[in-house]
């Protein structure tokens, strides 16, 4: 199985600028479309990001997605308190007859 | 708003088989457009696919389950479930049924998450 790869944790104090790669390969991101989910432990994942780079509604605007090649980035502006759990990049791959992959997850601290 | 909501034993004896049914309520099981599916997560670990099914019999599993899940859809009951077969340790997880949308590609609904425990 395929797997995305992404930095183990990320931080930033309040008001700051964070960003979370996630390098996959031409199977995956490089033909697919990348998704970001945010998770609080133990609770079901929240989709932050669709399609690269579109926010679902009610969404702030301050998580913005993009994507280059074989890898994608979450972008998460004006760190806020709140914003401190994991986040999961995602993709369709298209080897071995097709299968969903996830990132292997960051944890947000704010410091 | 569609609700999804798992069920099962949440303790299984290690090589026996894993049993999961996930209730829809609040949207149709028979909408072509959708995947309905699993994904779980290790205690301290990271979300895994398992894989999904559609209404019309479509269905894609994760490779490195070697072939032991098995997702069924019951539309009479609109419910569907996960069959995981010969599970050690290494399955126990907070399993999710969730909603796959075919167009949008992403999962756009989830359970609120059923944990179970494999025993040895």
């Amino acid at each position: 199985q395929s797997v995305l790869t992404q930095p183990p944790s990320a931080s930033g104090t309040p008001g700051q600028r964070v960003i979370i790669s996630c390098s996959g390969s031409s199977s995956n991101i490089g033909s697919n479309t990348v998704n970001w989910y945010q998770e609080v432990p133990g609770t079901a994942p929240k989709l932050l990001i669709y399609s690269d780079n579109r926010r679902p509604s009610g969404v702030p605007d301050r998580f913005s997605g993009s994507k280059s090649g074989t890898s994608a980035s979450l972008a998460i502006s004006g760190l806020q308190s709140e914003d401190e759990t994991d986040y999961y990049c995602a993709a369709w791959d298209d080897s071995l007859n097709g299968h969903y992959v996830f990132g292997t997850g960051t944890k947000v601290t704010v410091l | 708003q569609l609700h999804l909501q798992e069920s099962g034993p949440r303790l299984v004896k290690s090589s026996e088989t894993l049993s999961l049914t996930c209730s829809v309520s609040g949207g149709s099981i028979t909408n072509s457009n959708y995947y309905w599916g699993w994904i779980r997560q290790p205690p301290g670990g990271g979300l895994q696919w398992i894989g999904f099914i559609s209404y019309t019999g479509i269905n894609y599993y994760n490779p490195s389950l070697m072939g032991r899940g098995t997702i069924i859809i019951d539309s009479s009951k609109r419910q569907f479930s996960l069959k995981l077969s010969s599970v050690t340790a290494a399955d126990t997880a907070l399993y999710f049924c969730v909603r796959y949308s075919g167009e949008a590609y992403y999962f756009d609904s989830w359970g609120q998450g059923t944990l179970v425990a494999v025993s040895s």
